[in-house]
């Protein structure tokens, strides 16, 4: 069974800082990644797609990178702002199209 | 603009009775998905269905069905409602995207759910 853990739990940084989100997986059988962005009381806001034969994607000032042989995935959030504040969750995708998500982590910029 | 719709957004029922969230979708997509979010659990999978007149269980089906009878909507129904399905549920879907070569899930707002 697959499972995705994410450390830390949670994150705060002062504004400005560049920022590592770290997401590891338990089976590398996996199809894409997702890195999403979730504010309070609101739906999943889908940040980066990453699949399986691919290392990494940009968006704006974000990067995700995928090693699927050792299981991690890491998002790079550059130049944090206050409105960065979210939970960020990952999930993994299998052959079935089912996402397998990480618990998050939730971070806060201090301005 | 194509979209993922969820109804009611808030509900609070009693113990019992039968509840039905509505997942209403105008992407077109095949795949439509289910899933409830806790504390300390995460995001789970409840049911899924990969096209009219197909459902699947996922990770925590129990006491839930689903039904698919055209490619819009796909209801999830609580058969008697228990305190422990108290919880927020997700309504998602999915199509292949031929210019990125993937699947990409696109999520709804969500259906706060209290059962007292």
């Amino acid at each position: 069974k697959q499972e995705v853990t994410q450390i830390p739990a949670a994150l705060s940084v002062p504004e400005g800082e560049n920022l590592v989100l770290n997401c590891s997986f338990t089976d590398s059988a996996i199809y894409n990644l997702q890195w999403f962005r979730q504010d309070p009381g609101k739906g999943l806001t889908s940040l980066l797609l990453i699949q399986s034969s691919q290392r990494e994607q940009t968006s704006g000032r974000l990067n995700a990178s995928l090693d699927k042989s050792s299981g991690r995935s890491t998002l790079y959030i550059a130049a944090s702002q206050p409105g960065d504040s979210a939970t960020y969750l990952c999930a993994v995708v299998d052959g079935n199209e089912k996402l397998t998500f990480g618990t998050g982590t939730r971070l806060t910029i201090i301005p | 603009d194509a979209e993922i719709t969820q109804s009611p957004r808030h509900k609070i029922t009693e113990t019992g009775r039968q509840v039905t969230l509505a997942c209403h979708q105008t992407w077109n997509h095949n795949n439509m998905f289910w899933y409830r979010q806790d504390l300390g659990h995460g995001l789970r999978l409840i049911h899924y269905s990969y096209g009219v007149q197909d459902t699947n269980k996922g990770e925590v089906s129990d006491g839930y069905s689903v039904s698919r009878s055209n490619t819009e909507d796909l209801p999830l129904t609580l058969e008697s409602a228990a305190s422990s399905q108290t919880s927020v549920y997700f309504c998602a879907s999915s199509d292949f995207a031929g210019t990125s070569g993937t699947y990409e899930q696109y999520f709804g707002p969500g259906t706060r759910l209290t059962v007292t």
